[in-house]
């Protein structure tokens, strides 16, 4: 895999129910990786920073898992509330001199009904 | 402290014409990225700064964009002449950390532009 993918493209889900979606991402040369929620109109706001193989991070209800040998991760938000609604966004940092630029996949669009 | 900031949010202009965005990053943040969304599509990078010095600017479309980081703080990207594909929102990020590896950016809320 050559660049930042994530699945599903957009999901519904009930209020209360969890759920979890992926983030597949070049498995070579990996520093770290990056998960950020976006609200429409509002600034992405940084989740977590992952850098180790089977490394998992929790904030709250929302936690991320890390598989860097297969290239994956896995964000899981559980007992969704309507404001968790937003599109969660994975990024890749690509070392393409010593600075490093993060690479994004195109999100995963939770909208969590009442 | 406060957030990293951008101004306009929106900007409509026609086709043609200039516009300049403009971002304050965090107090502190050596490190500055412009960003760009397209509709339906992932974000993508446009340049870095580190402090006023253009770090990489493999991310910019073409020509008519140009960005400037005044003694280091703000920042500005200008696009003259608009074109129509240049319609999205551009997202400013800064960091305190060396490099995109290893530290959190944080972003602004993004200037959504519309060419006409």
């Amino acid at each position: 895999i050559l660049n930042v993918e994530q699945s599903p493209q957009s999901l519904h889900v009930q209020e209360g129910d969890s759920t979890n979606f992926t983030c597949s991402f070049p498995s070579s040369n990996f520093y770290a990786l990056h998960w950020y929620r976006w609200e429409t109109a509002k600034s992405p706001e940084a989740l977590f920073v992952m850098t180790l193989n089977g490394d998992e991070k929790k904030k709250g209800r929302i936690s991320a898992t890390l598989n860097t040998k297969e290239g994956y991760s896995y964000l899981y938000i559980k007992g969704s509330q309507p404001e968790d609604s937003a599109t969660y966004l994975c990024a890749f940092p690509r070392l393409t001199d010593s600075w490093g630029k993060l690479q994004f996949g195109a999100g995963t669009q939770v909208v969590v009904t009442p | 402290e406060a957030g990293v900031t951008q101004f306009p949010s929106h900007s409509v202009i026609e086709k043609g014409q200039t516009v300049t965005l403009r971002c304050d990053p965090i107090s502190g943040h050596d490190n500055l990225y412009w960003y760009r969304r397209v509709m339906g599509k992932e974000i993508k990078f446009l340049l870095h700064f580190v402090k006023e010095s253009k770090q990489d600017e493999s991310g910019m479309p073409n020509n008519r964009f140009l960005a400037e980081r005044t003694g280091g703080t703000y920042s500005t990207l200008k696009v003259q002449p608009a074109e129509l594909e240049d319609s999205g929102v551009y997202f400013c990020a800064s960091s305190r950390g060396t490099g995109a590896l290893f530290y959190e950016q944080y972003f602004g809320p993004g200037t959504r532009l519309t060419v006409t």
